[in-house]
């Protein structure tokens, strides 16, 4: 049973639009939310994060959305730029009152930027 | 610092030998998690630690697999005998235990071939 769902295996933007990677999830114990960025043949690094309590976070060219009536998540990029090409995982964490409980991942997007 | 450290990158071994997988921590982190991504499953949480100590292993596939963290700079998974199927990347990565909403810090990974 999949508890974090993204559905696009790929997305492919032209450089200077917005992209949109989307986030589904199933478990209403998850607390906190986070993106994070995979190149090839290296490890996957953190992005950006939102906790449940807040609807939007924002830095940079990356903002957060949270829908948590929908169990809905989004990553926007604007403008997209060609080193943002690589695989984005969506996670996810219960609320456990402290400590680190292990994220649960989705199985990634891959996000291509045209030139 | 040198963020997480795994070894080795790369592992191929033949069906039925014993395979030892390296982590080293960043130093201050508190808690330690070994994950797996395949194709079929994404990135999955085997096992993590908290202060040394092993705070969930449901997601170790079988009894073939087991970790060790005998101290705050060290830890192994250790899967034996190999199988195929076992044929994966596996990813340390570390955090301080109350701090998921900056994210973990993974590893490079280590590439599992077993034939």
């Amino acid at each position: 049973d999949q508890q974090v769902k993204q559905n696009s295996p790929s997305l492919s933007v032209q450089e200077g639009r917005i992209s949109i990677l989307n986030c589904d999830y199933t478990n209403s114990m998850f607390d906190y939310f986070l993106w994070y960025k995979k190149y090839p043949a290296e490890g996957p690094t953190f992005l950006i994060s939102i906790s449940s309590i807040k609807d939007k976070n924002e830095d940079g060219r990356f903002t957060v959305f949270l829908n948590k009536s929908a169990k809905h998540l989004s990553l926007h990029i604007v403008p997209s730029q060609p080193g943002d090409s690589a695989v984005y995982f969506c996670a996810a964490e219960p609320y456990s009152g402290g400590g680190a409980d292990g994220l649960t991942f989705g199985k990634g997007t891959h996000l291509i930027i045209q030139p | 610092d040198a963020g997480v450290i795994q070894s080795p990158r790369h592992e191929v071994t033949e069906m039925g030998q014993e395979v030892t997988l390296r982590c080293k921590p960043i130093s201050g982190h508190n808690s330690l998690f070994w994950y797996r991504q395949t194709m079929m499953r994404g990135l999955e949480l085997l096992i993590y630690f908290n202060n040394n100590v092993p705070i969930d292993d449901s997601g170790m596939p079988e009894d073939r697999f087991s970790a060790k963290m005998p101290n705050a700079s060290f830890s192994t998974l250790k899967i034996q005998p190999s199988e195929p199927r076992d044929s994966a990347v596996y990813f340390c990565a570390s955090s301080f235990e109350t701090v998921s909403r900056y994210g973990y810090t993974f590893g490079s990974g280590t590439r599992l071939t077993v034939v």
